[in-house]
């Protein structure tokens, strides 16, 4: 059974850099039919989507985000992190991983989420 | 601002239907696939509906979808007090080469 656990901390200052992973198991990060990636969810708002990394290394990023967020993998671990720079207030919110199968649409991308982790609040303190 | 756009609030009584819309363009739901996440207080989101009208498995029936054009629809039919949550539609957008979610729509079970 698949299982997605994010992991990293809960609290970091204004201007530093927010890094968190996802430890899978269930699956491997390397399998050609997913991509893995990340959303937000700041207190009391919507989803967002922060973006994605395939096996091969390649990644889409939410454009709003771009210039801040890196998505990576270590495959000997089977997990993938997030790293976003430069955190304001703005970046507090619930963090979750999670699978997303692949779909072609005249292109091959992330079609959705088929599974999450339970998610993990960061606040960014001034 | 959210690229799809969604009612902010339904609702309806025990046992009656409801149906959320979630409109968008053709570089998102014009020419990708619909998604429909549903998302109860205090959790994490739980996929209802995938590639438009699929419900993965352990997904009542009560949940259908459909899409026509740039807009699609998710109707819970036989409204239950555990149908209270907030629901939200997705799709990959071609232009932005990003997946986009809508602004959610709550569901109140009167």
């Amino acid at each position: 059974q698949l299982q997605l656990q994010e992991s990293g901390p809960g609290l970091v200052k204004a201007s530093e850099t927010l890094s968190l992973s996802c430890a899978v198991s269930g699956d491997s990060i390397t399998s050609t039919s997913y991509h893995w990636g990340w959303i937000r969810q700041p207190p009391g708002k919507g989803l967002e989507w922060i973006g994605s990394i395939y096996y091969t290394g390649s990644n889409y990023y939410n454009p709003s985000l771009k210039s801040r967020v890196t998505i990576f993998e270590d495959a000997s671990k089977n997990q993938f992190s997030l790293k976003l720079i430069s955190v304001t207030a703005a970046d507090t919110a619930v963090y979750h991983c999670g699978r997303l199968p692949v779909r072609y649409t005249g292109t091959y991308h992330p079609g959705y989420f088929d599974s999450w982790g339970q998610g993990t609040l960061v606040k960014v303190s001034s | 601002q959210s690229v799809l756009t969604q009612p902010p609030s339904v609702s309806a009584a025990p046992g009656q239907k409801v149906a959320i819309s979630c409109s968008g363009s053709s570089s998102n739901i014009g020419n990708n696939y619909v998604s429909w996440y549903q998302q109860l207080p205090g959790t994490a989101p739980k996929l209802l509906i995938y590639d438009n009208i699929k419900r993965p498995s352990g997904i009542p029936d009560r949940f259908s979808a459909s899409k026509s054009g740039t807009s699609a629809t998710l109707a819970i039919s036989g409204l239950q007090t555990g149908d209270e949550a907030d629901y939200y539609c997705g799709a990959w957008d071609t232009s932005l080469s990003a997946y986009v979610f809508g602004s959610g729509a709550k569901v109140t079970v009167l």
